[in-house]
């Protein structure tokens, strides 16, 4: 079964540094990735995906992701922390054999320092 | 404003109750879903409708019925409430198609007493 693995279920860092969040997918066929983020008491807003084409995708907020096959990973990154990325934030897949099925890693809670 | 909404937001009700939660997307989307957030926010896919037919039915208890009147419509009845269906229940939509993402409504805070 497609599984999706977040390591790190809290990475805190401080405003302006590096945010790195990672995960990792288990799936023989590359799946389609996603990140979403998820702000205190809201919904789950999609902050980038990749399909196919460009291994490097850039989305809101400025964030992106690389997906790296031999890595089996897809871990988001900022080069530059803001007070207002603190948030949980969540990897998913949608694996190549099943359809509609998006499967959530268990979530990091990123914590940001002035 | 396009979007998927569901309501209520809130919903605090004793064990044993009956309750529904609605679902409804503007989107144009034909594809639906409930999931579920437990305490530790976990997140769990529990059914999928597309074109109202029932396409994913996870291993849920079967006092959770899905009800899918049309495309833009997806509810949630819960009947015999029990204390460990305290959750954030979010709704979501997605057109069919493994390369697009899902859009999710801001989600239904149950809490069984």
């Amino acid at each position: 079964a497609q599984s999706v693995t977040q390591l790190g279920s809290h990475v805190s860092v401080s405003e302006g540094a590096l945010v790195l969040l990672r995960c990792n997918y288990s799936s023989s066929v590359p799946p389609y990735l996603f990140w979403y983020v998820q702000y205190p008491n809201q919904g789950l807003q999609l902050l980038l995906k990749y399909t196919t084409g460009a291994t490097l995708v850039k989305g809101i907020n400025g964030f992106e992701a690389e997906f790296k096959k031999s890595e089996t990973s897809f871990h988001l990154t900022k080069p530059s922390a803001h007070m207002s990325d603190a948030a949980e934030y969540f990897c998913a897949v949608i694996p190549a054999t099943v359809l509609g099925k998006l499967t959530f890693g268990q979530g990091t809670i990123l914590t940001v320092h002035p | 404003d396009t979007a998927v909404s569901q309501t209520p937001k809130y919903l605090v009700t004793q064990m044993g109750n009956d309750k529904s939660i609605k679902c409804e997307q503007n989107l144009g989307h034909d594809t639906m879903y409930w999931y579920k957030q437990d305490s530790k926010k976990f997140l769990k896919i529990m059914f999928s409708y597309n074109n109202k037919e029932l396409i994913i039915n996870e291993t849920v208890p079967n006092r959770f019925s899905p009800k899918s009147p049309d495309k833009a419509h997806l509810n949630l009845h819960i009947n015999s409430l029990e204390l460990g269906d305290s959750a954030v229940y979010f709704c979501a939509s997605s057109q069919m198609g493994r390369g697009y993402g899902y859009t999710f409504g801001s989600g239904t805070r149950l809490t069984v007493v």
